[in-house]
């Protein structure tokens, strides 16, 4: 079945360093790629997605490229905030899904520290 | 405007109480989902709703219940839950469901809830 595994965190960083978050997904067909930010206390937030191969999807600086060869959907910002502590969801939707499923990684916690 | 909304924001409940959250959107989806998040996990698909009809559940307890009266809003009815039911519950809409297509789906602010 489908799947997505993300780098487990926590991941802490200084402001203004550069975050990089893996994911790599495996998966039938074409999926459609996301990114999802929860910030503390609160619900999911689509940041950015990519539908295709070689599809850049970008958002508030975060950017994500689709790549199909190494099935990866890495999640790059280049200078953080103390703003963007917050957990961060890779997921996947197969076009093939019934209802539309999404099928998440397990998240990577993110903290920025002043 | 993408937003989902979600009361109530908190709740705490007896086992045997019987309380419901409700979820409504006004972006002229035909698709609305459940979700129940635990503590540092990913959100876990409760059920699926494609116009007003219950297309999937996944194998969830009768003790919650979900209600679809019109295309904007959603409910959870919950009844006899355990201490073990408490998580934070999601709501979520999308334009509509498709085998071929896929849909972005926007999530509400959720539904903490407590059972005591």
């Amino acid at each position: 079945g489908d799947s997505v595994t993300q780098m487990e965190g926590p991941v802490t960083l200084s402001e203004e360093a550069f975050l990089t978050i893996n994911c790599t997904y495996t998966a039938t067909g074409y999926p459609s790629l996301f990114w999802y930010v929860q910030y503390p206390g609160e619900g999911l937030q689509l940041l950015l997605k990519a539908t295709k191969a070689d599809d850049k999807g970008s958002n508030k600086g975060f950017e994500a490229t689709y790549r199909k060869e190494t099935t990866s959907f890495h999640l790059e910002k280049g200078s953080v905030q103390v703003s963007d502590s917050a957990v961060y969801f890779c997921a996947l939707n197969n076009e093939g899904a019934a209802g539309n499923k999404l099928t998440f990684g397990g998240g990577t916690r993110v903290l920025v520290k002043p | 405007d993408t937003e989902v909304t979600q009361t109530p924001k908190h709740l705490v409940m007896g086992m045997t109480n019987k309380k419901s959250l409700k979820c409504e959107q006004h972006m002229g989806h035909r698709a609305m989902y459940w979700y129940k998040q635990k503590a540092k996990k990913p959100p876990e698909l409760m059920f699926v709703y494609s116009y007003e009809k219950l297309s999937i559940n996944e194998s969830v307890p009768s003790r919650f219940s979900p209600e679809c009266p019109n295309s904007s809003l959603l409910n959870l009815h919950l009844h006899a839950l355990q201490p073990e039911d408490s998580a934070l519950y999601l709501c979520a809409s999308s334009q509509s469901i498709g085998l071929a297509v896929t849909y972005e789906q926007y999530f509400g602010p959720g539904t903490r809830l407590t059972v005591t």
